[in-house]
């Protein structure tokens, strides 16, 4: 089973609310990550947890914020968005990160949640 | 840095055509190299890999050899269904580091 999970699906929430994302995966991986992709482009980094611990923050605003409580979830808090920061935003996962992960280590992505900022 | 450059799309093609969608890449050292298929509404899906030189990933009926001396990894098909109507996204993931590096991504269009 290679499944990643993200709640909700869709989100439309107006630029003074607070909103979370969540993604679950139960394969045992040990690195997750969130993107943002926007319309007709390729996903873009934004952040990478490394056992639970955050490794990578590719200079994403602080009105993104991240959470790993634990090895199989995933949050990402949502504050004081902008407009702009609509999109769909991915979660995926692997086993390993890094120098620890070997050949092929393979990112396994969720479906997303389509995130629209009025 | 590195990076990857696809072929722009849209490609569109009849069903039961042969498909073809280059992807390069350039990267230092031995990159593993990936197909994600993305369909329309939902999130990546890992179509195929390759971790070496001269590796062949195949799923699906979907082919890509990984060509060090042309630094290619196309993608091939040869018979399309119109539910392989997708973008694709040709990826590169540097030996040591798990961030990937993507192409701009190639939209597929099979029409009946």
């Amino acid at each position: 089973d290679t499944e990643v999970t993200q709640t909700p699906k869709h989100l439309v929430m107006g630029m003074t609310n607070k909103k979370s994302l969540k993604c679950e995966q139960h394969m045992g991986h040990r690195a997750m990550y969130w993107y943002k992709q926007k319309a007709k482009k390729p996903p873009e980094l934004m952040f990478v947890y490394s056992y639970e611990k955050l490794s990578i923050n590719e200079s994403v605003p602080s009105r993104f914020s991240p959470e790993c409580p634990n090895s199989s979830l995933l949050n990402l808090h949502l504050h004081a968005l902008q407009p702009e920061d609509s999109a769909l935003y991915l979660c995926a996962s692997s086993l390993l990160e890094g120098l620890a992960g070997g050949p092929g280590e393979t990112q396994y992505f969720g479906p997303g949640t389509r995130l629209l900022v009025l | 840095g590195d990076s990857v450059t696809q072929m722009e799309g849209p490609v569109t093609l009849s069903e039961e055509a042969f498909l073809t969608i280059n992807c390069t890449y350039t990267a230092t050292g031995y990159p593993s190299l990936f197909w994600y298929v993305q369909y329309p509404g939902e999130g990546l899906q890992l179509l195929l890999k390759a971790t070496k030189a001269d590796d062949k990933g195949s799923n699906k009926g979907f082919e890509a050899t990984y060509r060090k001396e042309t630094t290619s990894f196309h993608l091939e098909k040869g018979s399309v269904q119109v539910s392989d109507s997708a973008v694709y996204f040709c990826a590169l993931r540097p030996s040591g580091y798990s961030t990937l590096t993507f192409g701009k991504g190639t939209m597929l269009l099979v029409s009946p």
